[in-house]
């Protein structure tokens, strides 16, 4: 099993450049969601889904899109990229109603903008 | 507004003693919580959990600890190795809503040899 699969683990931006941060399971988890870590600050909840159609917003959504098409992926997308959103970003899926089973995490995005 | 603290952000231990890592959380419906190790370059995993209805969970080194008065848990490993050396965060989530896990600022555990 591959696992969540984020794609790219590096990206660097311009100001004002718009992008899409890829991020694929395969364990058929009903909820996903997108973390950024910062220095200091642990982990934040940008957004997060729990099916095919639904999204909602976490703690820090502003910049930032989301669309659940299919079970399998959810991408995060930046509109206009700002210095502000340089962070590592976080996919995690989990199976919905498991609460004990936790969440199985991608390696990250590293993304700066320039 | 931190509703999950973690207010030591590094902690040195020798190898074989016991690492304790501290959480603190302000949101009383907060009933589920995990621990999650991470290292450098990769995602963090899961390593263990515990209900508000109890007040201890173990796993072989690893102890989790909760006091609801206190609103404060716990991560005990005994004994401490070196490949215990990374970043330990802990996050909260109430269960009657949707599952969402609201996590610390982690604190970062080098165990030396």
């Amino acid at each position: 099993n591959a696992g969540v699969t984020q794609t790219p683990k590096f990206q660097v931006l311009k100001t004002g450049q718009s992008m899409t941060l890829q991020c694929a399971q395969d364990m058929n988890h009903e909820y996903m969601s997108w973390y950024r870590q910062d220095p200091g600050m642990g982990l934040r909840l940008i957004h997060y889904s729990v099916g095919a159609g639904i999204t909602d917003q976490g703690e820090v959504p502003n910049g930032y899109n989301v669309s659940r098409s299919t079970t399998e992926d959810f991408p995060l997308r930046l509109l206009s990229a700002a210095p502000s959103q340089t962070s590592v970003y976080f996919c995690a899926s989990s199976p919905w109603g498991i609460v004990n089973y936790g969440y199985t995490f991608g390696s990250g995005t590293r993304l700066t903008v320039v | 507004d931190q509703q999950v603290k973690q207010n030591s952000p590094s902690l040195s231990v020798q190898e074989g003693r016991i690492s304790i890592l501290n959480c603190d959380y302000t949101n009383s419906m907060f009933d589920y919580f995990l621990w999650y190790k991470k290292y450098p370059a990769e995602g963090p995993t899961f390593l263990i959990s515990i209900s508000s209805i109890k007040d201890k969970n173990e796993d072989g080194r690893f102890t989790v600890f909760l006091n609801k008065s206190a609103k404060h848990l716990s991560l005990h490993i005994v004994p401490s190795q070196p490949g215990d050396s990374a970043v330990y965060f802990c996050a909260a989530s109430h269960t009657s809503g949707t599952y969402k896990y609201i996590f610390g600022t982690g604190t970062r555990l080098k165990v030396l040899a």
